[in-house]
């Protein structure tokens, strides 16, 4: 199994292009989730998913669009990248449990560039 | 609003010494805790999973305990090694999602 692959690895984009970020799994995993990462921040949840179909806004979402139209696929958009999007990006994904979620795992993180 | 911190930022230790790892959340009801490893520009891997209902897990060289009342957990690495040093993370978990404190960078000399 590959777990959990993310493409592109590296982008540079400027300021107002557009972008899509692919995140995929083969665990058939219910859940996926994207999350930036950004230096004496941790990491903060953008968006996330619960199945095939269906998306929800995490703590930072102002500026990103997701969706999931495959089970094994979740998408992470940027309409009009702005330099404070700068950061290194990482999907996941778990299975689903009643009361709360299982393990998640990590994919190796895309990191962007907006000049 | 839950709060995660690790304390400290960055730690150093000569080879072979056992040390712990701290970690301190501020809402008592957490779904469970997980414990990463991150190498440098390398995504996180998963180190233990501790559900709220336990109090530790151990893998290999590895203990994670989890205590809810105080909103305490620590991960314990006996032995350490040169290939130990990353930066350690630990997340809570929340409905649907992780809460992450900012990480360890712990550097282990030979």
């Amino acid at each position: 199994n590959a777990g959990v692959t993310q493409t592109p690895k590296f982008r540079v984009l400027k300021t107002g292009q557009s972008m899509t970020l692919l995140c995929a799994q083969d665990m058939n995993h219910e859940y996926m989730y994207w999350y930036r990462q950004d230096p004496g921040m941790g990491l903060r949840l953008i968006h996330y998913s619960v199945g095939e179909g269906t998306t929800a806004k995490g703590e930072v979402p102002d500026g990103y669009n997701v969706s999931r139209l495959k089970k094994q696929n979740f998408l992470l958009g940027l309409e009009s990248a702005a330099p404070s999007q700068t950061s290194v990006y990482f999907c996941a994904s778990s299975y689903s449990k009643r009361g709360g979620y299982n393990e998640q795992f990590f994919g190796p993180g895309t990191r962007l560039t907006v000049l | 609003k839950q709060e995660v911190t690790q304390i400290p930022a960055a730690l150093s230790v000569p080879e072979g010494e056992n040390l712990v790892l701290n970690c301190s959340f501020t809402d008592s009801a957490i779904y469970n805790l997980q414990w990463f490893r991150q190498d440098p520009g390398k995504g996180l891997t998963s180190l233990l999973l501790i559900q709220s209902s336990q109090r530790e897990q151990t893998s290999g060289r590895l203990n994670a305990s989890l205590d809810k009342s105080s909103g305490r957990s620590t991960l314990y690495i006996a032995a350490s090694q040169p290939g130990d040093s990353a930066t350690y993370l630990c997340a809570v978990g929340a409905t649907n999602k992780l809460i992450f404190g900012t990480g360890t960078l712990l550097a282990v000399q030979p």
